[in-house]
C-alpha cells in the first residue's frame, strides 16, 4: 500500500511559468513533509519542507502548501527555470516508533522546463 | 567536508556473488539509511540505523544485511546477489536524535549503481 502518492509521472512547463507538483498521502500520522530534487546520476538533494502545524512554507522561488484535511501537499515553483528540470520526490515522516525516524517517498515526478 | 560518501560507485556482480556497499558520513550524524531506487518505484527504504550498533528493517529488507559498527559508517551487504537486486543504491544520514522534524535535513550520497547478471 503506497502511503505517499505522486500521481503525475511527468510535467512539462514553459520557462517563466509556474510549475505545480502534487503529492497525496494516506497516513494521517505523517506530520513532516519534504520535497527532494534529483538530477540524473546524482543523489537526491533537499529542497523544502513543511511541518503539519503549518499550511505554507516559502523559500525563494519554491513554496510548499499543505492541506491536512485533504491529505495533500503541493510544490509551486515560480518562475520556472530550465535548471529546475529534474525528478521531484515528495517524502513524509511521522507516526509511532520507527516511523518517526525515516522517510517514505513517492514515486517522483519528472519536471521538464522548456526554454 | 565530504558529506555522505558511497563506495563503490559502480559494480557488476554475477548471480550468487556477495558484496558490501560502504557508506561513510563525516557530519557526526546519528541516523543512517540505505534506499534503493528502481524505475517507476521511487526510493524504497532497505534498512536504517538510529545509532552506532543499532539497525532496523525498512520496506524491502529481504536479501540484504547491514551493520553499523562505527557511527560514521553504515555497510550494506548482499550475501547472494540476485538479478532483482539490480538497482541504484543511495545512502543517507541525518543528525536527528529523535523524530524527524523541521531542521533535520536528510543528506544523500551520490548513489551506487549495481548490476547483477
Amino acid at each position: 500500500d503506497q502511503q505517499v502518492k505522486q500521481n503525475s509521472p511527468s510535467l512539462s512547463v514553459q520557462e517563466g511559468r509556474i510549475s505545480i507538483l502534487n503529492c497525496d498521502y494516506t497516513n494521517s500520522m505523517f506530520d513532516y513533509f519534504l520535497w527532494y530534487k534529483k538530477y540524473p546520476a546524482e543523489g537526491p538533494t533537499f529542497l523544502i519542507s513543511i511541518s503539519s502545524i503549518k499550511d505554507k512554507n516559502e523559500d525563494g522561488r519554491f513554496t510548499v502548501f499543505l492541506n491536512k484535511s485533504a491529505k495533500h501537499l503541493s510544490l509551486h515553483i515560480v518562475p520556472s527555470q530550465p535548471g529546475d528540470s529534474a525528478v521531484y520526490f515528495c517524502a513524509a515522516s511521522g507516526g509511532s516508533g520507527g516511523s518517526n525516524y525515516k522517510l517514505t517517498f513517492g514515486k517522483g515526478t519528472l519536471l521538464t522546463v522548456n526554454p | 567536508n565530504a558529506g555522505v560518501t558511497q563506495t563503490p560507485k559502480f559494480r557488476v556482480l554475477k548471480t550468487g556473488q556477495s558484496m558490501t556497499l560502504l557508506c561513510a558520513q563525516d557530519m557526526n550524524h546519528e541516523y543512517m539509511y540505505w534506499y534503493r531506487q528502481d524505475p517507476g518505484m521511487g526510493l524504497r527504504l532497505i534498512h536504517y540505523s538510529v545509532g552506532e550498533g543499532t539497525t532496523a528493517k525498512g520496506e524491502v529488507p529481504d536479501g540484504y544485511n547491514v551493520s553499523r559498527l562505527k557511527k560514521q559508517n553504515f555497510l550494506l551487504g548482499l550475501e547472494s546477489a540476485a538479478p532483482s537486486q539490480t538497482s541504484v543504491y543511495f545512502c543517507a544520514s541525518t543528525r536527528a536524535k529523535s523524530k524527524l522534524s523541521s531542521g533535520n535535513t536528510i543528506y544523500f550520497g551520490e548513489g551506487s549503481w549495481l548490476t547483477v547478471v
